[in-house]
């Protein structure tokens, strides 16, 4: 069974570009959420899907990020337009149920110049 | 402050010894989950323990949960080099919220 798989792997996008980030969760789980690591520090939650449907996003922290799943598949992750800030690494979990295990992706690597 | 905190934030150990992290939370929770994450790469599951549970064990890790002290500790026997890397503990809160919260981590370095 393929776990979860994040595209790109790493992205390095000059100050003011548009870069979208793309997660795979593991097949058959609902949940999906979008964590970020930033400059080494604690890994702070962006958003939770439950299918389709954005179930928290009190952690994204601007207008400029914009979360998406359609059909409750895959999801996108889009920052527009990028600040020098938004450098870090993103991650996606999925888990079948909230009480059970989630497991994340390798990360993308954002770098911002 | 972070729902969960490790302590140590650092630790370093001879390749053979065992390695204990701790783990510290705030509210209740459904269930407490480790991770390992190497180099920089992805985030590793490595255990779940449930809040009615006190004691598990994996391989060479063994994980118990206090939950009248809200903690929870992680121990690695015989380690290796290859355990190198940092350890978060990321805590499923029983209301409130359905994310995980994830703790500062502690980095582990294992010398051969």
């Amino acid at each position: 069974e393929a776990g979860v798989t994040q595209f790109p792997s790493h992205s390095v996008i000059e100050k003011g570009q548009t870069v979208t980030l793309r997660c795979d969760p593991i097949s058959g789980h609902d949940n999906l959420y979008w964590y970020r690591r930033v400059m080494g520090k604690e890994i702070k939650f962006l958003l939770h899907f439950v299918k389709e449907s954005k179930q928290d996003e009190s952690g994204m922290p601007n207008n400029r990020f914009l979360a998406e799943r359609t059909g409750g598949t895959y999801s996108t992750l889009k920052v527009q337009p990028a600040e020098l800030e938004d450098s870090g690494v993103y991650f996606c979990a999925s888990s079948q149920l909230y009480n059970t295990e989630a497991f994340f992706g390798q990360g993308t690597r954002l770098t911002v110049v | 402050s972070q729902q969960g905190e490790e302590d140590p934030q650092a630790l370093s150990i001879q390749e053979g010894e065992n390695a204990t992290m701790n783990c510290s939370y705030k509210t209740s929770i459904n269930n407490l989950q480790w991770y390992r994450q190497n180099s920089g790469r992805g985030l590793v599951h490595l255990i779940l323990i449930r809040s009615n549970e006190r004691e598990k064990h994996s391989g060479r890790l063994r994980v118990t949960l206090d939950t009248s002290k809200k903690s929870s500790s992680l121990l690695i026997t015989a380690s290796r080099a290859a355990d190198t890397a940092s350890y978060f503990c990321a805590t499923a809160p029983t209301s409130g919220t359905y994310k995980y919260i994830f703790g500062t981590g502690t980095r582990l370095k294992v010398l051969a």
